[in-house]
């Protein structure tokens, strides 16, 4: 099946600076990138939706100045945790879809600890 | 309407037994329903999918039971071996819109 790569696997950060993770697709264009959100033994919640070359659509209560996606190309879309806290700590997922979701594959995740 | 309930939260099955995980969901616009499967510190992989113009679906031991008339779907572990041993997430999307997953169930296989 179709691969996903997402960078870094895990990553510890202080209190205040910012956290850049990546999502790539590596053998196929994604036209949509998601990211997700999943706190231990929790269901993955959905954070924004990017589309290649236009601004991302945020879930109620997340807030995009903080987290901030860029879709630059259809194979590259990154999640920026910015001035990052401890209670952002969490684990990251980002997956990447064609045109429908039976396309739809997921990223290995970033464990972000906020120190 | 866009929630999908998973039960049971948490199952222990012994090593060659039947694991059986229940979904519902309300929106009977939802027209793909996929099953992921997730290991501890990884993403989840996808498992197996229906889409509501069928009852049921099988590959391998994985088997998706769909009925559209009580919006509900199960997914059936035949032989269920220790490698199984994971998270599952049952999920509901319209077309290519966003997934609504369920909660999860944490399935333990003893051997």
């Amino acid at each position: 099946g179709a691969v996903v790569s997402q960078h870094p696997s895990r990553v510890i950060c202080k209190s205040g600076t910012s956290v850049k993770i990546e999502c790539r697709s590596l053998d196929f264009q994604a036209t949509t990138m998601f990211w997700y959100r999943q706190f231990p033994k929790q269901s993955l919640m959905l954070m924004a939706t990017s589309n290649e070359g236009s601004k991302a659509t945020y879930e109620q209560g997340v807030e995009k100045d903080k987290f901030l996606i860029n879709h630059a190309s259809l194979t590259l879309s990154t999640l920026t945790v910015t001035s990052a806290h401890p209670e952002d700590s969490s684990f990251y997922i980002c997956s990447a879809g064609q045109a429908t979701n039976e396309k739809l594959f997921f990223g290995s995740g970033t464990q972000l600890s906020v120190l | 309407q866009q929630q999908v309930k998973q039960s049971p939260q948490s199952l222990i099955v012994q090593k060659g037994g039947i694991s059986i995980i229940n979904c519902a969901y309300e929106n009977t616009a939802f027209d793909y329903f996929p099953w992921y499967q997730q290991f501890p510190g990884k993403g989840p992989a996808l498992l197996i999918a229906i889409r509501p113009d069928v009852s049921e679906k099988k590959e391998g031991r994985f088997t998706i039971s769909f009925n559209k008339s009580a919006k509900q779907f199960s997914l059936h572990i035949m032989d269920s071996q220790p490698g199984d041993s994971a998270t599952y997430f049952c999920a509901a999307s319209i077309n290519t819109d966003k997934l609504i997953f369920g909660t999860g169930t944490r399935l333990q296989v003893f051997p």
